[in-house]
């Protein structure tokens, strides 16, 4: 079967790191995928990673062990629109993702 | 600019009615997906099309249809056997980069009243 698993709910403040989990559990793995969703709008592509290790880019970064199913997103210097859900998503056959079902982060001043 | 339109944003039906979602892209991509989002949930697939007048049926395509005559629009109809129709639905394209990235419309709100 295909499991996602990323926390429901996440808060964290301003300034500060956090960081989100995911792990799963697939029939298939063409690389791992992380997307910003903002309430009612689209997701937004941040990371992918096919390797393992760490990929970074700006204030956010994202890992990835294979062996493990693991992969964390890691978010530097929360700013206050950093607030939204964040998307975990395996990739699969067709180019199809399998998403988790979000991590719904909210940053306090 | 390059990118994907679904229209309208909002849509409101009466039970019982078909609906159809537009989604159009112009960044030449071969492959189209539709995705359903629920309150609280992650994205859930209803069809998905890897290429002109050929497509597959997602992990709950039951009580929706789709069609690709071409390549940059990938229509979706909600009918009236879909129980549970009012939800937020995406649409995303993809080109042939290794990476895969999905590339998301604005999203069709449905409500069925």
């Amino acid at each position: 079967g295909q499991n996602i698993d990323q926390p429901t709910e996440m808060t964290a403040t301003e300034g500060a790191i956090v960081q989100i989990n995911c792990t799963y559990q697939t029939s298939g793995f063409n690389g791992l995928f992380w997307y910003q969703q903002h309430a009612g709008e689209a997701p937004t592509f941040l990371s992918y990673n096919v390797l393992d290790g760490l990929e970074e880019k700006g204030r956010f970064s994202s890992f990835l062990s294979r062996s493990k199913g693991y992969s964390y997103l890691l978010l530097k210097e929360l700013q206050m629109k950093d607030s939204a859900s964040y998307l975990c998503a395996v990739g699969n056959q067709g180019g199809k993702l399998i998403f988790g079902q979000g991590t719904e982060l909210s940053v306090k001043p | 600019d390059g990118g994907i339109t679904q229209s309208p944003k909002y849509l409101f039906r009466k039970e019982g009615q078909n609906v159809t979602l537009s989604c159009e892209q112009n960044l030449n991509h071969d492959a189209m997906y539709w995705y359903r989002q629920d309150p609280g949930q992650g994205l859930r697939l209803i069809y998905y099309s890897q290429i002109v007048n050929d497509f597959q049926k997602g992990d709950i395509a039951e009580g929706y249809s789709v069609s690709r005559e071409k390549k940059e629009s990938f229509p979706l109809t909600v009918t009236s056997a879909q129980k549970n129709p009012t939800a937020f639905y995406l649409c995303a394209s993809r080109g042939t980069s290794l990476n895969y990235e999905q590339f998301f419309g604005p999203g069709t709100r449905l409500t069925v009243l």
